[in-house]
């Protein structure tokens, strides 16, 4: 069974950096590709960016330079840090992976956790 | 970046109606096209892939079609529990994955 679950602070200061966890468990970060895709509250879903199977990464163009995404294959985690935090990146993040490396849509999603920026 | 443009933003139906969400892409996607419901503070569900193709375990009322860059999801005969958002995703742009604005289906 897949299970993605993410973790990190509820409540970050405007001009910080954020830190986001996802532990996963029931498939192999080195098979697998997994994405960030955040949702601010009462709004769409904006695909972040993801680390491949192999290690590598890309990102959404329009957030790429505050943006990085790694690995601890060795505890099944994948990690963002993104900094320069505003108000409009308080939303709910979630990572979410495919059953296959190369799938372009997303069968497993972890339940979320939402970041507030704010003072 | 291919824009997903999906209507309508909001739809009322009744118990067994069958209702017909929308997509339409900026340019031809060539069905790398996903379906996507959420439940309120619920993560987002795969319904549909590759445009027409059921994901495992999705009731068969669901469905979708289209081509190039007009797309629709259609449910079938709705259930009470089909009260959620559903999304749109494109992914023939790969990586720059985008989404529709959704569209929020309620009870009439």
């Amino acid at each position: 069974q897949v299970q993605l679950k993410e973790s990190g602070p509820g409540l970050v200061q405007p001009s910080q950096t954020l830190s986001l966890t996802c532990t996963v468990s029931g498939l192999s970060l080195t098979s697998n590709s997994v994405s960030w895709i955040r949702q601010p509250p009462g709004k769409g879903l904006e695909w972040m960016g993801v680390i491949w199977s192999n290690g590598g990464t890309d990102y959404n163009s329009a957030i790429k330079s505050r943006l990085s995404i790694s690995r601890d294959t060795s505890k099944s985690q994948v990690f963002l840090k993104m900094n320069s935090l505003q108000t409009e990146d308080t939303a709910m993040y979630f990572c979410a992976s495919g059953t296959r490396v190369y799938d372009g849509w997303f069968a497993y999603w972890g339940q979320g956790t939402l970041v507030t920026v704010s003072s | 970046d291919i824009q997903m443009t999906q209507s309508p933003a909001s739809l009322s139906a009744s118990l067994g109606e069958t209702v017909t969400i929308e997509c339409r892409a900026s340019e031809d996607i060539y069905n790398g096209l996903a379906w996507y419901q959420q439940k309120p503070g619920k993560s987002p569900q795969l319904l549909i892939y590759n445009a027409n193709s059921l994901h495992t375990g999705v009731p068969s009322r669901f469905s979708g079609s289209g081509s190039g860059t007009q797309y629709s999801l259609k449910i079938n005969s709705l259930q009470s529990e089909d009260v959620a958002s559903y999304f749109c995703q494109q992914y023939y742009d790969y990586p720059m994955y985008t989404f529709g604005a959704g569209t929020k289906l309620e009870l009439k």
